[in-house]
């Protein structure tokens, strides 16, 4: 129980263009998913908090227009990086927290972007 | 007073021995202290996570302790083997895991045959 599934697992694409990345809570129905990324060798940094039917709350710093999350269902959340550049290449990981009593967060097998 | 510092950095542990990693937290509201381990190129998963009700907690051969007055928790992998060679990630939350983690900075354990 408890799976969290990430769609592409890499992708690669030019400067400039968008990306979409899907979050999926397989077996369980998550109201709240969170967003991260991580830079080679270090740790993991909250982009934001995704809230099925309403706004993404974003983590200071992190710029909403650019990283643009839609939590349509109670299973998919979306991060679609805009006009993407060299320096959004990195690894985004999502989170869910899962229906036993702490409702601990399990994650995604990640996907890693690389901007050209 | 949001950070969890973690060390150390890096370990390296024989086959059999014991791996330790510390974490320590300043935000005393924090009460849900998971461990991840993370494997190149993969997600976080979670191996064992305490609350501050309790001083320590086993699962198999990973252990957390859990010094309240201290703030201060750690990991124990008892028997180490090389395919617990993984990165490990401590954490910290207030209340359930609706909550936002905040994650200490990771430490590399390289278990050698």
């Amino acid at each position: 129980g408890a799976v969290v599934s990430q769609h592409p697992s890499w992708v690669i694409c030019k400067s400039g263009t968008s990306v979409k990345i899907e979050c999926r809570s397989l077996d369980f129905q998550a109201t709240t998913m969170f967003w991260y990324r991580q830079f080679p060798k270090q740790s993991l940094m909250l982009m934001a908090t995704s809230n099925e039917g309403s706004k993404a709350t974003y983590e200071q710093g992190v710029e909403k227009d650019k990283f643009l999350i839609n939590h349509a269902s109670l299973t998919l959340s979306t991060l679609t990086v805009t006009s993407a550049h060299p320096e959004d290449s990195s690894f985004y990981i999502c989170s869910a927290p899962g229906t036993n009593f702490f409702h601990e967060q399990f994650f995604g097998p990640g996907t890693r972007l690389t901007v050209l | 007073q949001q950070q969890v510092k973690q060390s150390p950095q890096s370990l390296i542990v024989q086959k059999g021995g014991i791996s330790i990693i510390n974490c320590a937290y300043e935000n005393t509201a924090f009460d849900y202290f998971p461990w991840y381990q993370q494997f190149p190129g993969k997600g976080p998963a979670l191996l064992i996570a305490i609350r501050p009700d309790v001083s320590e907690k086993k699962e198999g051969r990973f252990t957390i302790s859990f010094n309240k007055s201290a703030k201060q928790f750690s990991l124990h992998i008892m028997d180490s083997q090389p395919g617990d060679s993984a990165t490990y990630f401590c954490a910290a939350s207030r209340g359930t895991g609706f909550q936002k983690l905040v994650f200490g900075t990771g430490t590399r354990l390289l278990v050698s045959p």
